[in-house]
C-alpha cells in the first residue's frame, strides 16, 4: 500500500511569488493534514480537510490556503511569499485517529 | 492552548544503552502518537497510544491519560535510533499539537 506522496520535495522560490504544494494521501483515507516545522517554530498545525471541506484551521496569516479534491488529494497554497515562510511542509493522512505522514516538502525563500 | 513539553530536550547515549523520554500534556488530549523524525524529515510512526501500553521489538510505549503524560522507552538503543522523538495529541479543539521533542544522539 503506498504512504503519503508530497510533492515537490524540494522547491526554492523568490519573496512575493506563490507556491502551491501537493500532498496524495494513503488510499481510502479521506482526511488530510498539513504542518510547517520551522527550527523558531516546531511543528505547526496549518488546516486539516476531511471530504473536501476544511474541518479546522491553525494560526495562519490569509495567505495560506488548502483545499481537498474528490480524490482526497490536497493542495496547499501560499501567495505573496516571505523569507519566514522558509519551512519543512508535512502532508498527514487520517484513518481512525492515527496519522501518516509523507517525506515533506522542502520550502526555501529566498 | 495546550502545551505539551518533553523531556529530556537532548540526550546522548552510547550503543547498547536503555532510555525513556516523557511527554507531559498541560490539558487532556486525544490520539497520542509518538514520531520519529528521520534525517531527511520525515516523521515516522512509532505508535499510536491514546491509553495503556504497547511494544514493538526495542522500543514500548506507555499512556497514563487520566495523568496526561506519557512514555516512550528505547531498550538497547543503536545508532539509527538517533534524531528527534515527537509526541502529538490532539486537544478540545481537536488540533494536533507537537511536543518539543527530544534530539538523540547515540554514539557507537
Amino acid at each position: 500500500k503506498a504512504g503519503v506522496t508530497q510533492t515537490p520535495r524540494y522547491l526554492i522560490k523568490t519573496r512575493g511569488q506563490q507556491v502551491t504544494l501537493s500532498c496524495s494521501p494513503i488510499s481510502g483515507h479521506r482526511s488530510v493534514s498539513w504542518y510547517q516545522q520551522t527550527p523558531g517554530q516546531g511543528l505547526q498545525f496549518l488546516f486539516e480537510y476531511f471530504s473536501e471541506t476544511q474541518r479546522n484551521k491553525g494560526n495562519f496569516p490569509g495567505r495560506f490556503s488548502g483545499r481537498q479534491f474528490s480524490n482526497s488529494r490536497s493542495e496547499m497554497n501560499v501567495s505573496t511569499l516571505e523569507l519566514g515562510d522558509s519551512a519543512l511542509y508535512l502532508c498527514a493522512s487520517t484513518t481512525g485517529g492515527e496519522l501518516f505522514f509523507g517525506e515533506g516538502s522542502r520550502l526555501t525563500v529566498l | 492552548g495546550i502545551q505539551v513539553e518533553q523531556s529530556p530536550p537532548d540526550l546522548i547515549l552510547q550503543e547498547g544503552a536503555n532510555s525513556t523520554l516523557r511527554c507531559n500534556f498541560s490539558d487532556s488530549v486525544n490520539n497520542l502518537q509518538w514520531f520519529h523524525q528521520n534525517p531527511w524529515g520525515q516523521l515516522i510512526n512509532l505508535f499510536y497510544i491514546p491509553s495503556g501500553t504497547k511494544q514493538n521489538g526495542r522500543l514500548s510505549a506507555t499512556t497514563v491519560a487520566t495523568e496526561r503524560y506519557s512514555l516512550l522507552y528505547i531498550s538497547s538503543s543503536q545508532t539509527t535510533d538517533s534524531g528527534v522523538y515527537f509526541c502529538a495529541g490532539r486537544g478540545a479543539t481537536n488540533k494536533l499539537i507537537f511536543g518539543t521533542g527530544t534530539l538523540l544522539a547515540v554514539q557507537p
